[in-house]
């Protein structure tokens, strides 16, 4: 079954302790991307990556750091979380052409206390 | 990319056409228009895409206006589990302006009633 999975699905953590949220998928996507989800602001992009290696910031990376290594992992970073990162975070592919649909994983919601 | 405008909600009842509208008055002549939902809170689902033509497909229908400044998303029988929150999209469609994703903004609230 194709899909993006994401792991944890929640998680709470305090203030500085660093943490990765895992992103897979299984359809062999050329880019992928992470989103944060925050009430009343809708789906803010964090990272996007065009292929292996190759990565960028989004409208909101500050904080955030990712990495590329292999096409099917997309792992977001916070190398030392913060209250402002509470959030529910998205990852997402699509194959690299330019009419691609999003597929999205099930979300990860991350507390920061 | 062009700024899309939605109604914050909306109601429909059940077993009838669910249609919500989009308007994106600054949309260029390259730009693609999407629809994803997202269902309370799981992540986004693509429904639609469309350049110029009407478009349909087996979840939904898609009439885009002459002048594409418009758009309208037709769900033609509505079910419980239609109820979710539907965004619009307006994005280039070739691959190097495709990269940034928009933000996806506040979408419409459809609810279906029993």
């Amino acid at each position: 079954e194709a899909q993006v999975t994401q792991n944890p699905r929640y998680l709470i953590t305090v203030t500085g302790k660093k943490l990765t949220v895992t992103c897979s998928q299984n359809m062999n996507h050329e880019y992928m991307s992470w989103y944060r989800q925050d009430p009343g602001l809708g789906l803010r992009q964090i990272y996007y990556s065009m292929n292996v290696e190759v990565t960028d910031k989004g409208d909101v990376p500050e904080g955030y750091k990712v990495s590329r290594k292999e096409k099917r992992n997309f792992p977001l970073i916070l190398e030392s979380p913060s209250p402002n990162q509470t959030s529910l975070y998205f990852c997402a592919s699509r194959t690299g052409g330019a009419g691609g649909e999003l597929f999205f994983g099930e979300g990860s919601r991350l507390t920061v206390l | 990319d062009a700024k899309t405008t939605q109604p914050t909600s909306m109601d429909c009842a059940e077993g009838r056409a669910a249609n919500l509208p989009c308007n994106h008055s600054t949309i260029s002549g390259n730009e693609y228009v999407y629809w994803y939902r997202q269902i309370h809170s799981q992540g986004p689902q693509y429904i639609i895409h469309g350049l110029k033509n009407n478009e349909t497909n087996e979840m939904a229908s898609l009439i885009i206006t002459e002048d594409r400044k418009s758009s309208t998303l037709i769900l033609p029988h509505a079910t419980l589990r239609d109820t979710a929150v539907y965004y619009c999209i307006v994005r280039v469609g070739h691959v190097a302006g495709s990269a940034r994703q928009l933000t996806f903004g506040s979408g419409t609230q459809l609810t279906v009633l029993p």
